[in-house]
């Protein structure tokens, strides 16, 4: 059964205190692993998709990596309005066009 | 700005009233739209898929003459919450998916609250 596991569950961050999340997967045929950011009463919101192990993504105060076990989403400097939600799902072969997500990792940044 | 437009954000409605939920793909033609229903401090739970003009695939356990979903278009798919109850009360979340590995884009959600 694919199973993908998000860690920490929830993140406290001073202003500028750089950190990682991490999503582990296993899966069976990973066709790509999707992080998305949900601020609270809101849908997910896209950040990047990444589709094999060794590739990386930026985007402002955001890095994602993948190896072939676990993707992290770097994030540097951080800022107050970086407070959300970050959802992490994978995209298997044997599941069509769905996605399998982790619980999510609650991140708050203090100013 | 906005890639999926859902609506309404936010319904309240007696029990026994039939509740629809409008999802709506803006910049791309969506050959699947997804459900969602997301209970507080949980993740994104599927229950079902859609593709346009063929019957949607209902999750385990989620039932289809509670919860119709309709997707008449390519652009629009519409979640039908038939005689709700309390315990329907929710937030649902619709997702569009233009194809292949692409990711899906989320719409807003909508906040059901049936008394």
């Amino acid at each position: 059964e694919d199973q993908v596991t998000q860690s920490p569950e929830a993140l406290r961050l001073q202003e500028g205190e750089s950190s990682s999340l991490n999503c582990s997967y296993t899966v069976s045929g990973l066709r790509g692993l999707f992080w998305y950011r949900q601020d609270p009463g809101k849908g997910p919101e896209f950040l990047f998709t990444l589709y094999s192990a060794g590739e990386e993504k930026e985007k402002e105060r955001l890095k994602a990596t993948l190896t072939k076990k676990e993707s992290f989403l770097h994030i540097t400097a951080p800022k107050p309005e970086d407070s959300a939600t970050y959802l992490c799902a994978v995209l298997v072969s044997t599941s069509g066009s769905r996605l399998t997500f982790g619980e999510g990792t609650q991140l708050t940044v203090n100013p | 700005g906005a890639v999926v437009s859902q609506h309404p954000s936010w319904v309240i409605c007696k029990s026994g009233t039939s509740v629809k939920i409008e999802c709506r793909s803006l910049d791309f033609q969506a050959t699947t739209m997804f459900w969602y229903r997301q209970f507080p401090k949980q993740s994104l739970m599927l229950m079902a898929t859609s593709n346009e003009g063929s019957k949607a695939t209902y999750e385990q356990g989620v039932e289809k003459d509670k919860f119709l979903i309709n997707h008449a278009s390519l652009t629009l798919s519409t979640l039908t919450v038939t005689s709700a109850h309390p315990e329907d009360s929710s937030f649902y979340i619709c997702s569009s998916l233009s194809g292949g590995n692409q990711p899906q884009h989320f719409g807003d959600g909508t906040r059901l609250s049936i008394l």
